[in-house]
């Protein structure tokens, strides 16, 4: 069964405006992933956060976790035509990671 | 390190077949993971070992489904017999711990 709901399900933006993807998950977590899927590719990690982290980034990438609201977001800045996949969040709750259906992503250039 | 690595990368089969799908995980890694994936139901955990040990089978569909890790290098999936309805692409994955999960490219099975 999936622990994580992703929001939208779709978002197509244009070339260099931001991407702002939602999580929401139905237990407590040890810490939540975020994965990304090119077409007809596996899933390739982007980022951790653990439950006692409110903000993290790589890139750009920010992601930021509220555990009161059992919900997390993902922000690609300065979208590139190459960010055009699907989003996955995974939650880690203890026993093993379930994914949610993911944000599919259009960026045009 | 080659990543984790799946075979076939296709496979096309009729009904009633027997299907195994095999993965190597990465070397080092300590848990293994099985996925399923489809258009209607996204991504879906088959079952997970940790330490060649299966810890939770739950998402395995039916008694047709199997799956072996017989050692720290090797697993297997076995569908046996087949239907149109296991048509799917079957994701392997491994990682250390509950930490990040390496997939490999994934067998995109088809039966007819």
């Amino acid at each position: 069964s999936q622990q994580g709901e992703e929001d939208p399900q779709a978002l197509s933006i244009q070339e260099g405006e931001n991407a702002t993807m939602n999580c929401s998950y139905k237990t407590s977590i040890n810490n939540l992933q975020w994965y990304r899927q090119n077409s007809g590719r596996g899933l390739v990690h982007l980022i951790l956060i653990r439950s006692n982290e409110r903000e993290k980034h790589s890139g750009r990438l920010r992601v930021t976790l509220d555990t009161s609201k059992k919900s997390s977001s993902l922000l690609i800045t300065a979208s590139r035509a190459a960010d055009t996949a699907s989003y996955f969040c995974a939650t880690d709750a203890g026993n093993d990671m379930r994914f949610g259906a993911g944000t599919r992503l259009t960026v045009k250039p | 390190d080659a990543g984790v690595i799946q075979s076939p990368r296709h496979e096309v089969t009729e009904m009633g077949q027997e299907v195994t799908l095999r993965c190597k995980p990465i070397s080092g890694h300590n848990s293994l993971f099985w996925y399923r994936q489809t258009m209607m139901r996204g991504l879906e955990l088959l079952i997970y070992f940790n330490n060649n040990v299966p810890i939770d089978d739950s998402g395995m569909p039916e008694d047709r489904f199997s799956a072996k890790m017989p050692n720290a290098s090797f697993s297997t999936l076995k569908i046996q017999p087949s239907e149109p309805r296991d048509s799917a692409v079957y994701f392997c994955a491994s990682s250390w711990g509950q930490e990040t999960q390496y997939f490999g490219p994934g067998t995109r099975l088809l039966v007819l």
